[in-house]
């Protein structure tokens, strides 16, 4: 199957500060990237599709502001935690789609002092 | 709100094979059921899918009935690596959109 990586696989930050994620295809390119969170014992929940060279779209309920989204290249899609805080602690996973099933990543575990 | 139904959990023998049952009954034409699993602490391991035909792939088999209103995961012969929640989805396909994840079923394998 397809390769999807992400870095780094877990942060530890205060509260206040920016963290950002990223999330490669490794051996296909990728137009469109999804970003998704999980919090614990619970299921996985779509964030935003990420868009190469156009805006990212999010899902009701997810601030725009408070999650940065850049799909700069065909390969890469970055996600920033803006001004994080202890409830945006969660397991957060990227995905993409060489065809038309969908690879994961490993996952980034953000946790928020 | 996921469109299937799965049981919360289910146990399997070690080297038993294990069956995963999956209800989606209002299904569209279009759409592919898809089975992920999740280790714990890991991104979402595709599985297999189908659209109608049944599937055997080097992980597992897809059996899907004739209606499409069901289908059934089968592991022919679980080992303890295989202990996970697995998520069965249908989508249609195609890449544009996100996967909507149910609460999965957690299976569990007894040595």
């Amino acid at each position: 199957g397809a390769v999807v990586s992400q870095h780094p696989s877990w942060v530890i930050c205060k509260s206040g500060t920016s963290v950002k994620i990223e999330c490669r295809s490794l051996d296909f390119q990728a137009t469109t990237m999804f970003w998704y969170r999980q919090f614990p014992k619970q299921s996985l929940m779509l964030m935003a599709t990420s868009n190469e060279g156009s805006k990212a779209t999010y899902e009701q309920g997810v601030e725009k502001d408070k999650f940065l989204i850049n799909h700069a290249s065909l390969t890469l899609s970055t996600l920033t935690v803006t001004s994080a805080h202890p409830e945006d602690s969660s397991f957060y996973i990227c995905s993409a789609p060489p065809t038309d099933t969908q690879y994961f990543g490993p996952g980034t575990r953000l946790t928020v002092l | 709100d996921a469109k299937t139904t799965q049981p919360t959990s289910m146990d399997c023998a070690e080297g038993r094979a294990a069956n995963l049952p999956c209800n989606h009954s209002t299904i569209s034409g279009n759409e592919y059921v898809y089975w992920y699993r999740q280790i714990h602490s890991q991104g979402p391991q595709y599985i297999i899918h189908g659209l109608k035909n049944n599937e055997t792939n080097e992980m597992a088999s897809l059996i899907i009935t004739e209606d499409r209103k069901s289908s059934t995961l089968i592991l022919p012969h679980a080992t303890l690596r295989d202990t996970a929640v697995y998520y069965c989805i249908v989508y249609s396909g195609g890449g544009a959109d996100g996967l909507t994840f149910g609460k999965g079923t957690h299976l569990i394998i007894q040595p």
